[in-house]
């Protein structure tokens, strides 16, 4: 079975510009989570999407936004780059969202900014 | 932050076990731990999670302590794949929270 799939796997960008990831979650999963790891540290809640609505949101600027469509994929958009952005940012997908129901993540999207 | 502690790196010879120990001293009641790990360059992977009983799957097996307070996960025959940062998050059991990832445990296997 195909696990979580995110694209593009590499991107580069200049600061100020806007980009887009992608994310399709495991088939069957219903909500879908992002996370931004930087170099060295462990992944970072951004958001948590179900059933096509926010669910939750984690401490970053509104530059970030995000969207689940009817087929439970996800979009993250991210506005206005600054150099700050550059990292690996995760798709996670599960099953309705409850504690014991584990995420699954894709391998990321590594984003350089420069 | 994330409530659990763990050491910062570990080595374990290839075909031994290895032990990774957690301390969650705050869990509650309704709080699972979890297990993931990251090889580089990949995504974090789910291993096994855990509320009261010792868990066992394909991968690995995690011991809790009666107390709850800690636990340890054991990957019975390391190889050199299992080479990877893993991390403790414990997480409720109701309700959507996200899962909160602290720096984790970088495990070398060593031939």
């Amino acid at each position: 079975d195909a696990g979580v799939t995110q694209s593009p796997t590499h991107l580069i960008k200049t600061r100020g510009q806007q980009v887009t990831l992608r994310c399709s979650p495991i088939s069957g999963h219903k909500s879908v989570s992002w996370y931004q790891q930087v170099l060295g540290q462990g992944p970072q809640f951004i958001f948590q999407y179900y059933e096509k609505e926010e669910r939750g949101r984690g401490n970053f600027p509104d530059r970030f936004s995000a969207r689940q469509f009817p087929n439970y994929s996800s979009e993250l958009n991210v506005n206005a780059l600054l150099l700050g952005d550059s990292a690996l940012y995760l798709c996670a997908s599960s099953l309705p969202p409850q504690g014991g129901s584990p995420l699954h993540f894709g391998n990321g999207t590594r984003l350089t900014v420069t | 932050d994330a409530k659990t502690t763990q050491p910062t790196s570990m080595d374990c010879a290839e075909g031994r076990a290895a032990n990774l120990p957690c301390n969650h001293s705050t869990i509650s009641g309704n709080e699972y731990v979890y297990w993931y790990r990251q090889i580089h360059s990949q995504g974090p992977q789910y291993i096994i999670h855990g509320l009261k009983n010792n868990e066992t799957n394909e991968m690995a097996s995690l011991i809790i302590t009666e107390d709850r307070k800690s636990s340890t996960l054991i990957l019975p025959h390391a190889t050199l794949r299992d080479t990877a940062v893993y991390y403790c998050i414990v997480r409720p059991t109701s309700g959507n929270t996200p899962l909160v990832f602290g720096k984790g445990t970088r495990l070398s296997v060593i031939a």
